[in-house]
């Protein structure tokens, strides 16, 4: 059983078109983080949500934390090529750090 | 700035044998972790430490041992590789433990094929 569920697990669009990858859980987190990973490179945090209800913007990505801190989602704006890559949400339930299998996202030129 | 460190990036082997994943950190972090990524799995934690002396088991640890040489560096042995071990393994660390908010720095990843 998958603590953090991933959706879509692929996700194929053309520039400049927005999308929303979601991760949900039925558990209650105390964080939640987002990484991306470019091929051959390891995940690198993009943000981190404490609060429930908590929206953060990184330029053309929204991060939002459910208000009952069970769910997130990351919306992209306008995508663009260098958006490529591997989205993976990682939650601390119970204090130790749980990983999502990952949306994989193509944007093509 | 190095970051986090991973010897070797590739790696063949033949069931049966074994060999030492190296890993090091100039950080200063606290904590360091092994993970492996399987092909739609995610990340999965294999072992973890929090801090310099103590190791723990993760999600995976059957087939691996680990040792917390000094403060900067965490190895990953498998003594006797099996297939099922062909994996992406990657080595992270952070300033804190599982437990804290801190934010994970990943290597490049060590790709091991077992035959």
């Amino acid at each position: 059983t998958q603590l953090l569920e991933q959706s879509p697990q692929f996700l194929s669009i053309q520039e400049g078109e927005n999308l929303t990858v979601y991760c949900n859980s039925s558990s209650v987190f105390s964080s939640l983080q987002w990484y991306r990973q470019e091929p051959g490179e390891g995940p690198v945090l993009l943000v981190t949500v404490v609060t429930g209800g908590e929206v953060k913007k990184l330029k053309r990505l929204t991060f939002q934390f459910g208000d009952a801190r069970k769910d997130s989602s990351l919306h992209i704006t306008a995508a663009q090529p260098g958006d490529t890559g591997l989205y993976l949400c990682a939650g601390r339930p119970l204090g130790r750090l749980y990983f999502g299998r990952g949306t994989q996202l193509t944007v093509w030129p | 700035n190095a970051g986090v460190t991973q010897t070797p990036k590739f790696q063949v082997l033949k069931t049966g044998q074994s060999m030492t994943l190296q890993c090091a950190q100039d950080m200063n972090h606290n904590s360091m972790y092994w993970y492996r990524q399987d092909p739609g799995m995610g990340l999965r934690l294999i072992y973890y430490s929090a801090s310099e002396g103590t190791t723990d088991k993760g999600e995976v640890p059957n087939g691996y041992n680990v040792s917390r040489l000094n403060k900067r560096e965490f190895s990953l042995r498998l003594e006797s590789a099996a297939p099922s071990q062909t994996s992406v393994y990657f080595c992270a660390s952070s300033e804190w433990g599982q437990g804290a908010t801190g934010e994970l720095f990943f290597g490049e990843g060590s790709r091991l094929t077992v035959l």
